[in-house]
């Protein structure tokens, strides 16, 4: 069976800093993707970013970026230049390609200080 | 993301009340699926659909039933609600005709206190 651990309950940074938060996943398939996404306090569920496993290279979209080690079985998100907007829950999540399932972390609470 | 909508977005019932949570989405997918949120325990599956006629359970399936009354609607029910049904319940929808990834698209959520 498919886990997602996401092992930091809650951080906080200031604005403007660069943050990661961080994933690791467990699975004996190698076919699979990799999701973060996003709950502010408006508690709308938001994709920030998705990577296939097949492709070494790491995701990007605007600030947000991965790093995606595979035989670390590893994703995590790094949110550059933070903004108080990025202050939410991220929920890193996990779906082989042959199945509907998303196996989703515990999530990490992310606050950006003024 | 406005293309998937739930009503209500905050309910309050009692113990042993029926109550129903609907889901409409206007993103043409053709499955659909209801999640649980509890604090600590991120998103838990309580039924899915991959069509109108095709319904399956989740992981906590019990206490609820669902509805897929047309592609784009589905609707949870809680026949007799109890208070450790207090959560926040999400609708959500994927396409798997057309997107490899089958990501999934959520509704606002539904804030539930069972008292």
């Amino acid at each position: 069976a498919q886990t997602v651990t996401q092992s930091q309950p809650e951080m906080s940074v200031q604005e403007a800093e660069t943050v990661t938060l961080s994933c690791t996943y467990d699975t004996s398939e190698n076919n699979y993707y990799l999701f973060w996404y996003k709950q502010p306090p408006s508690r709308q569920m938001i994709l920030v970013i998705r990577q296939e496993a097949y492709k070494q290279q790491n995701a990007t979209e605007n600030r947000f970026s991965v790093n995606f080690q595979k035989a670390a079985k590893s994703f995590s998100l790094k949110i550059s230049d933070s903004q108080l907007g990025d202050t939410a829950m991220y929920f890193c999540a996990f779906k082989l390609y042959s199945n509907y399932q998303l196996i989703w972390g515990a999530g990490t609470k992310l606050i950006i200080k003024p | 993301d406005a293309d998937v909508t739930q009503t209500p977005r905050n309910r309050i019932t009692k113990t042993g009340k029926r109550i129903m949570l609907e889901c409409s989405q206007t993103k043409g997918h053709d499955r659909m699926y209801w999640y649980r949120q509890d604090p600590g325990l991120g998103l838990r599956l309580i039924y899915y659909s991959f069509d109108v006629k095709d319904i399956n359970k989740g992981e906590i399936s019990d206490g609820y039933s669902v509805s897929r009354q047309a592609q784009a609607k589905f609707s949870l029910s809680l026949e007799s609600a109890i208070p450790n049904q207090t959560a926040l319940y999400f609708c959500a929808t994927s396409d798997f005709g057309r997107d490899l990834w089958e990501t999934q698209y959520f509704g606002p959520g539904t804030r539930l206190l069972v008292l």
